[in-house]
């Protein structure tokens, strides 16, 4: 089966780190776009990362300089590393894939739910 | 950044109306334009890309249409499940999503 799997969100303090992460299978996620997005709650989606192939990243300035996104092809598995949280970092995290390769996604996992409170 | 505005915020209709939404940019975005369906505690799913491409599966009831800065979501007779959140989304430049249209049941 197709599907994405995302781990590893909970409760964190602000300034803390946390790494999530989107266990692929059915495809592998080495030598295609995937990605990061966001929801926090009630609110819309938010693109945060992109890893595109031949290991370039792209990051919304809301993270960028906290979050780092990489890939593990041997686990087809991509990372979400975010150190110095913030309370507005408070989201459901999704992984998507970009199997065209032109930003649109086409395949989500459930989501991960990250919040970040003291 | 190219902001991306919906509207309405709210639709409510019945089974088997028309729906039809609005997604407007701040710049044109060309036909550089998605449309994905959220449903309560799912992941969205994309539905429409370049506009007025539907993806892989997506039932002929769902058109999209528009350029430049406006674009329409239609929904020509809802179903039971077509009851959801519709965002936009555009990758002209960087990757942005409207803040969605919910479609309610009346």
């Amino acid at each position: 089966e197709v599907q994405l799997v995302e781990t590893g969100g909970g409760l964190i303090q602000p300034g803390g780190s946390l790494r999530l992460s989107c266990a692929a299978s059915g495809f592998t996620v080495s030598n295609i776009y995937m990605a990061w997005v966001r929801q926090a709650p009630g609110k819309g989606l938010e693109c945060v990362s992109v890893l595109y192939t031949g290991e370039t990243t792209h990051y919304a300035d809301s993270v960028k300089g906290r979050f780092t996104i990489s890939r593990d092809s041997s686990k087809n598995t991509l990372y979400l590393q975010m150190n110095s949280l913030r309370a507005e970092d408070t989201a459901v995290y999704y992984c998507a894939r970009d199997l065209s390769g032109i930003w649109y996604f086409d395949l989500w996992g459930r989501g991960t739910l990250v919040t970040v409170s003291s | 950044e190219i902001v991306l505005t919906q509207s309405p915020a709210t639709l409510s209709l019945s089974p088997g109306e028309r729906a039809t939404f609005s997604c407007r940019a701040s710049q044109s975005v060309s036909n550089y334009l998605a449309w994905y369906q959220q449903k309560p505690g799912q992941a969205p799913r994309l539905l429409i890309y370049e506009a007025s491409n539907r993806a892989t599966g997506i039932p002929a009831r769902f058109r999209g249409s528009g350029s430049g800065t406006d674009f329409t979501l239609t929904i020509s007779s809802l179903e039971p499940e077509d009851f959801a959140v519709y965002y936009c989304q555009q990758r002209r430049k960087w990757v942005t999503f409207g803040g969605g249209t919910k479609v309610e049941i009346k």
